[in-house]
């Protein structure tokens, strides 16, 4: 089955103490990204990236790290987490970044900041 | 700044009536727009989608339209079901750009 991967789907953290995202798809997509969305603001984009060891930053990177090290994870890192960054994340990805290429979404992982 | 905007937070409608649902942007070198649906501890999927060089796509039930000069596009759902109550995302992106901007999202309610 086509999917995006991510985990964990819950975590709850405090303050400063380094955790990772990970996502995954099998689909052999090129384009993938990580989004945030939050009560009032939608979805949005936090880094992207067009292929394996191509990341770029979103509206929204502060704070957050990517690697693109194999074409199908791409792990969101959050070195010192704050309380800011309690969000719903989702990772999504596309077979490229061309028009008409639709994401696919993984189905979030919820993020509380203590 | 928000650059794609849905000014509606929710939305309710009859079952078997039609669903508007409306998006504006503020970036007129947007060319690219797509609708996500999204229901509750699930990521979005794909609906449709509509390129600048269109005024309306439609597939099935759902219907996109744009108006570029006013820079607004709607969504239309014909007939309503119930299983379509979820938010609703727009989304926007250039040819010459590799960001994707969505916008705050629309719950729509169908009333059985």
């Amino acid at each position: 089955e086509a999917q995006v991967t991510q985990n964990p789907r819950y975590l709850i953290t405090v303050t400063g103490k380094k955790l990772t995202v990970t996502c995954s798809q099998n689909m052999n997509h090129e384009y993938m990204s990580w989004y945030r969305q939050d009560p009032g603001l939608g979805l949005r984009q936090i880094y992207y990236s067009m292929n394996v060891e191509v990341t770029d930053k979103g509206d929204v990177p502060e704070g957050y790290k990517v690697s693109r090290k194999e074409k199908r994870n791409f792990p969101l890192i959050l070195e010192s987490p704050s309380p800011n960054q309690t969000s719903l994340y989702f990772c999504a990805s596309s077979l490229s970044r061309g028009l008409g290429q639709p994401q696919h979404f993984g189905d979030g992982t919820r993020l509380s900041i203590l | 700044d928000q650059q794609v905007k849905q000014n509606s937070p929710s939305l309710s409608v009859q079952e078997g009536r039609i669903s508007i649902l409306n998006c504006d942007y503020t970036n007129s070198m947007f060319d690219y727009f797509l609708w996500y649906k999204k229901y509750p501890a699930e990521g979005p999927t794909f609906l449709i989608s509509i390129s600048s060089i269109k005024d309306k796509n439609e597939d099935g039930r759902f219907t996109v339209f744009l108006n570029k000069s006013a820079k607004h596009l709607s969504l239309h759902i014909v007939p309503s079901q119930p299983g379509d109550s979820a938010v609703y995302f727009c989304a926007a992106s250039r040819n010459t750009g590799n960001q994707f901007y969505f916008g705050t999202g629309t719950s729509l309610t169908v009333i059985p």
